[in-house]
């Protein structure tokens, strides 16, 4: 079945360590996207990418970075420079020629730094 | 700014109507998504309007009006299962998506 997979579900991470999230779709999406949620706000945008090996940062890109080598997987590496990084993350695909607005979500990826 | 609000949480009886209503501020407009999201899960795509008016969808309608600023999400015939969180989302000038906070709804029997 087509979807996006994300990995690991749960995540625990020490502080001062990098930590990277996989995101993996079999959609054939050109656009892909990185969703930060936390209680009591709406999604903010960290990173996405229109196309392999090009992405944009979003509204909350600091202390995270991103690779597009493959259309298929668009990573998601939390940085030991991100200061509150314990969230819920979420990516997501849209595939070509839509209003953009209709994204495909992958079940998401809990992290929590002790 | 760029502004979505929403409820916070709204409780409804099994097999009623409820109406989660949605204003937003943004820098231009390109369409208004509703999005469901049970707990701990992704959210998954309801409806999309960027016209005004009523589009229906099953037991779910959503209704624009563009000179208002205001939406709302009609659910009707709730069943226990519609217990999620309702996210108004809006697609920017710049095509980007401007989030609401969301809408718990909690459905009793």
């Amino acid at each position: 079945d087509g979807g996006i997979t994300q990995s690991p579900k749960y995540l625990f991470r020490k502080e001062g360590q990098n930590v990277t999230l996989s995101c993996e779709q079999n959609l054939n999406h050109d656009a892909m996207y990185w969703y930060r949620q936390d209680p009591g706000q709406g999604l903010r945008l960290i990173y996405y990418s229109q196309i392999v090996n090009d992405f944009q940062k979003g509204d909350i890109a600091e202390g995270y970075s991103v690779s597009r080598e493959k259309k298929e997987s668009f990573p998601l590496t939390v940085t030991s420079a991100q200061k509150n990084p314990t969230a819920f993350y979420l990516c997501a695909s849209a595939p070509p020629g839509t209003h953009t607005g209709e994204l495909f979500f992958g079940e998401g990826s809990r992290l929590t730094v002790l | 700014g760029q502004n979505i609000d929403q409820p916070t949480e709204m409780t409804a009886t099994e097999g009623a109507i409820v109406q989660i209503n949605c204003t937003y501020q943004t820098s231009g407009f390109n369409g208004l998504f509703w999005y469901q999201q049970h707990a701990g899960e992704a959210p998954t795509f309801l409806s999309y309007n960027v016209l005004d008016g009523l589009e229906e969808k099953g037991r779910f309608s959503s209704f624009l009006s563009r000179s208002k600023g205001y939406s709302y999400l009609l659910l009707k015939e709730l069943q226990m299962k519609d217990s999620a969180s309702y996210l108004c989302a809006v697609l920017d000038s710049n095509y980007q998506l401007i989030w609401g906070a969301g809408t718990k709804l909690i459905i009793k029997p």
